[in-house]
């Protein structure tokens, strides 16, 4: 199907383990972004990615890493996890170029490490 | 000091009146803004989007800006029940380093009450 899928969308893992939430989109969408949403603080981005291989950082990226091998797929690593990681993860895409550029949401992950 | 930030909530309107949300924005290289709603535990969804100065009317809904005063905000007339949710402003970086960034508020919480 068309669209913008995070997997899992829910996960439950240990402190220290390392954990890694997917996203996939089949627009060919140029930007790539993954945010947190935590109570009071909105959507804080972790990482944005321009393009295959261009990856920068967004304003609470300690603590993760991404890549970005393929358009299409953007995955987000806990290297290793830790309570205050406990969230629910936002992918996001939007194409180039246009003042427009609606943002498409995946459908979110819910991470508690615990 | 938050790139973005969302007038502190939460906010509570009566039926029928007009609910006020305000965002301000520190980056001047940001060009688009966005208002997105969010109901709890479903991802954001695009209500309007305005990069222009001045107002901008969809139906009930109308986006202001003043780049001069970084300043965006959103009127909801005739408030429904349904439109009880999270709003979030988003701006869309669209110049230098940060070209493609999408940053988001904390969000304010909107209730309307029958």
């Amino acid at each position: 199907d068309a669209g913008i899928t995070q997997s899992p969308r829910y996960k439950i893992t240990e402190t220290g383990r390392q954990v890694t939430l997917m996203c996939h989109q089949t627009w060919s969408h140029s930007y790539m972004f993954w945010y947190r949403q935590d109570l009071g603080h909105g959507l804080r981005l972790i990482y944005y990615s321009a393009a295959a291989d261009i990856t920068d950082k967004g304003e609470v990226p300690d603590g993760y890493v991404v890549s970005r091998s393929k358009t299409e797929n953007f995955p987000l690593t806990l290297e290793s996890a830790t309570r205050s990681q406990t969230s629910v993860y936002f992918c996001a895409s939007t194409p180039r170029g246009r003042q427009n550029t609606e943002a498409f949401f995946g459908q979110g992950t819910r991470l508690t490490v615990v | 000091q938050k790139e973005v930030e969302q007038n502190s909530g939460p906010l509570s309107v009566p039926e029928g009146a007009i609910a006020s949300l305000n965002c301000t924005y520190s980056d001047r290289g940001s060009q688009s803004f966005f208002w997105y709603r969010q109901y709890s535990g479903k991802s954001p969804e695009l209500i309007m989007f305005i990069y222009s100065n001045g107002d901008k009317e969809d139906g009930r809904f109308t986006a202001q800006l003043n780049k001069a005063s970084q300043y965006v905000s959103l009127l909801i007339r005739d408030s429904q029940p349904s439109d009880s949710a999270t709003y979030l402003c988003a701006a869309h970086n669209a110049g230098g380093t940060s070209y493609g960034k999408l940053t988001f508020g904390q969000g304010t919480i909107l209730t309307v009450h029958p």
